[in-house]
């Protein structure tokens, strides 16, 4: 079974500019979470999707962030304009159940963004 | 505000020796607790997992043990091996709500 796809794997960019990174979950699964992880920390959620539909944006900064996931399969996290404190890890994990606690979550390798 | 609180940051263990890795959570509504470990370069993965309802659940090497009325959860390694150096985070979530991680814990485990 394919596992969660993620792509890049690595970006830099300067502040001010834009970046998109794709995720591709596991057949099948229609939830899918973006979440950050800088440097020494655990996961934050961004957002997750069920199916194409957002079920929780809430610490999403929707003022230079935003995510979509067309036809409820793969889904794709914009930062724009990015700032230095966005260098992090963004992880894609995706879960065949609705709830996150009766599913196991599996996430991609990440997306590394270095802001300079 | 951060909800899950995790111990140590960092942990250097002999090999053959016990890991323990502790938790503490604030909010009495979270009914699951999952540990996950990530190695460099990778996503993180599940590990084991337990519910309020038992005080302590063993897969291999690898047990949590929980105690409600204290809110606190650990993650036990028996004989800690060089390839279970990794950094290990755990994390909690109420009802349909996303899991919440800790900040981690590196573990270094050394021959």
């Amino acid at each position: 079974e394919a596992g969660v796809a993620q792509s890049p794997r690595y970006k830099i960019i300067e502040k001010r500019q834009s970046v998109a990174f794709w995720c591709n979950p596991i057949s099948g699964h229609a939830t899918l979470y973006w979440y950050q992880q800088i440097l020494g920390q655990g996961p934050k959620l961004l957002i997750q999707f069920q199916n194409n539909g957002v079920v929780d944006d809430s610490q999403l900064p929707k003022d230079r962030f935003s995510a979509e996931r067309l036809k409820g399969v793969d889904s794709t996290l914009k930062i724009q304009p990015a700032k230095l404190e966005d260098s992090a890890v963004y992880l894609c994990a995706s879960s065949s159940q609705v709830a996150s606690n009766t599913g196991e979550l599996f996430f991609g390798e990440g997306s590394r963004l270095t802001v300079l | 505000q951060q909800q899950v609180k995790q111990s140590p940051q960092s942990l250097i263990v002999q090999k053959g020796g016990i890991s323990i890795i502790n938790c503490a959570y604030e909010n009495t509504a979270f009914d699951y607790f999952p540990w996950y470990q990530q190695f460099p370069g990778k996503g993180p993965a599940l590990l084991i997992a337990i519910r309020p309802d038992v005080s302590e659940k063993k897969e291999g090497r690898f047990t949590i043990s929980f105690n409600k009325s204290a809110k606190q959860f650990s993650l036990h390694i028996m004989d800690s091996q060089p390839g279970d150096s990794a950094t290990y985070f755990c994390a909690a979530s109420k009802g349909n709500t996303p899991l919440v991680f800790g900040k981690g814990t590196r573990l270094s485990v050394i021959a």
